[in-house]
């Protein structure tokens, strides 16, 4: 059974950092790009990053980038994320998920399966 | 980026009833278009890919079409479980974006 856990999620202060963790079982990791969702509370989905299978490519929303880095370990199964320079507005569920694989592309887009998500909340 | 618009942002719906949600985006983005399914409290749920093919395990009450800039995703006899937020998202390019969302609630 395919799973995707988060962790590290927690209140943090404007300016502060905090680094997200998202742990992959159930399925091959290492073949597959990881995206990062977030939802601000009452609000719609916002996509956040990505990485390819490899960690060759990554792209970012232009509200998160320069702030936020999307990063993977594959021998260990796992997908980050680092947001530094937090701001109040970065208050969301972060939702880590898994694209398809869809060759020859290494950034589908294709979300297929989400994590069940991490709280973070920027306040002072 | 692409702009991507959903419409109705609710509807209300009986048990049985067959529903249409209709996505807009503001320009071309060929078949590059996925819809999820979110309940209160829960992770979105992936249904819909390349506008019409079901994602594994979907059932098959749900159905997508469209292709440039127009999208719909039916949902065919409205059971409780299908009680929802439903939001469409384009892939055509980075940032994928999403749209408002649409409520699909009880009547």
């Amino acid at each position: 059974q395919e799973h995707l856990l988060e962790s590290g999620g927690g209140v943090v202060q404007p300016g502060r950092s905090l680094r997200l963790s998202c742990g992959g079982s159930g399925f091959t990791f290492s073949s597959y790009a990881m995206h990062w969702v977030r939802q601000a509370p009452g609000k719609g989905l916002e996509w956040v990053a990505v990485i390819s299978y490899d960690g060759s490519e990554k792209y970012y929303a232009g509200a998160v980038k320069g702030r936020f880095t999307i990063s993977r370990d594959n021998p260990k199964n796992t997908l980050y994320l680092q947001m530094n320079s937090l701001r109040t507005e970065d208050t969301a569920m972060y939702y880590c998920a898994r694209d398809r694989i869809y060759p020859p592309t290494k950034v589908p887009g294709i979300i297929a399966h989400w994590g069940q998500g991490t709280l973070v909340t920027v306040s002072s | 980026d692409i702009q991507m618009t959903q419409s109705p942002s609710s509807l209300s719906a009986s048990v049985g009833d067959r529903v249409t949600i209709t996505c807009r985006a503001s320009q071309g983005i060929r078949n590059k278009l996925a819809w999820f399914q979110q309940k209160p409290g829960k992770a979105p749920k992936s249904l819909i890919y390349g506008a019409s093919s079901l994602q594994s395990g979907v059932p098959s009450k749900f159905s997508g079409s469209g292709s440039g800039t127009d999208f719909t995703l039916t949902i065919g006899s409205l059971q409780p479980e299908d009680f929802a937020t439903y939001y469409c998202q384009q892939y055509d390019s980075y940032p994928l974006t999403f749209g408002g969302g649409t409520k699909v609630e009880i009547k």
